[in-house]
């Protein structure tokens, strides 16, 4: 089976640092995905993690530890416009096979 | 940069109706998906295609089919639409390999009366 577990919803304030997590158990790894959806709009790209450890892209982050089946991406100096729903998705298996999504953690980001 | 269009934001249909939401890409992509975005649900694959004429059930393929003559276009097809089948659509494309960007269309909102 495949199960995906990301919180449902975070508030944050302008200008901090939040971190979202997504646990999953799936059949396969090859690979995890986070994008970005603002409300009313197509989910965006945002990182890809392969290998464990961190990748850094200005001012967000993702971490992937496979061995614990867990991943985060962390916003850093929260902006208001980063108020949005972050989805994670996993790519199973190589090959071309759809990714896997979680349901999604929609941040809100006050002042 | 990829573009996928989805031809209509917003439909309203009535129970019975065929209804079709049509999707192109512009780039050339091998692998296009049909997803339904439903709030504390996500994103539910529905049908995907990883080439020319090719198309392989997702995870809810129940009343839907697809429909991929040409490789820029995937069209969702619901034969005779029920008001549990309103929903956000999404269509999404992706250069052959899973390890390729997803490019999303903008969707197209549906609602069954």
């Amino acid at each position: 089976g495949q199960n995906i577990d990301q919180p449902t919803e975070m508030t944050a304030t302008e200008g901090a640092i939040v971190q979202i997590n997504c646990t999953y158990q799936t059949s396969g790894f090859n690979g995890l995905f986070w994008y970005q959806q603002h409300a009313g709009e197509a989910p965006t790209f945002l990182s890809y993690n392969v290998l464990d450890g961190l990748e850094e892209k200005g001012r967000f982050s993702s971490f992937l530890s496979r061995s614990k089946g867990y991943s985060y991406l962390l916003l850093k100096e929260l902006q208001m416009k980063d108020s949005a729903s972050y989805l994670c998705a996993v790519r199973e298996e190589s090959g071309n096979t759809p990714l896997v999504f979680g349901k999604g953690t929609r941040l809100s980001v006050i002042a | 940069d990829v573009k996928v269009t989805q031809s209509s934001r917003y439909l309203v249909k009535r129970t019975g109706e065929k209804v079709f939401l049509e999707c192109v890409q512009d780039m050339d992509h091998e692998n296009m998906f049909w997803y339904r975005q439903d709030p504390g649900l996500g994103l539910r694959l529905i049908y995907f295609s990883y080439d020319v004429k090719m198309k392989e059930k997702g995870d809810i393929p129940e009343g839907y089919s697809v429909s991929r003559e040409k490789k820029e276009r995937f069209s969702l097809i619901l034969e005779s639409a029920s008001t549990n089948q309103t929903s956000m659509y999404l269509c999404a494309s992706r250069r052959d390999s899973g390890a390729n960007v997803l490019t999303f269309g903008a969707g197209s909102r549906l609602t069954v009366l």
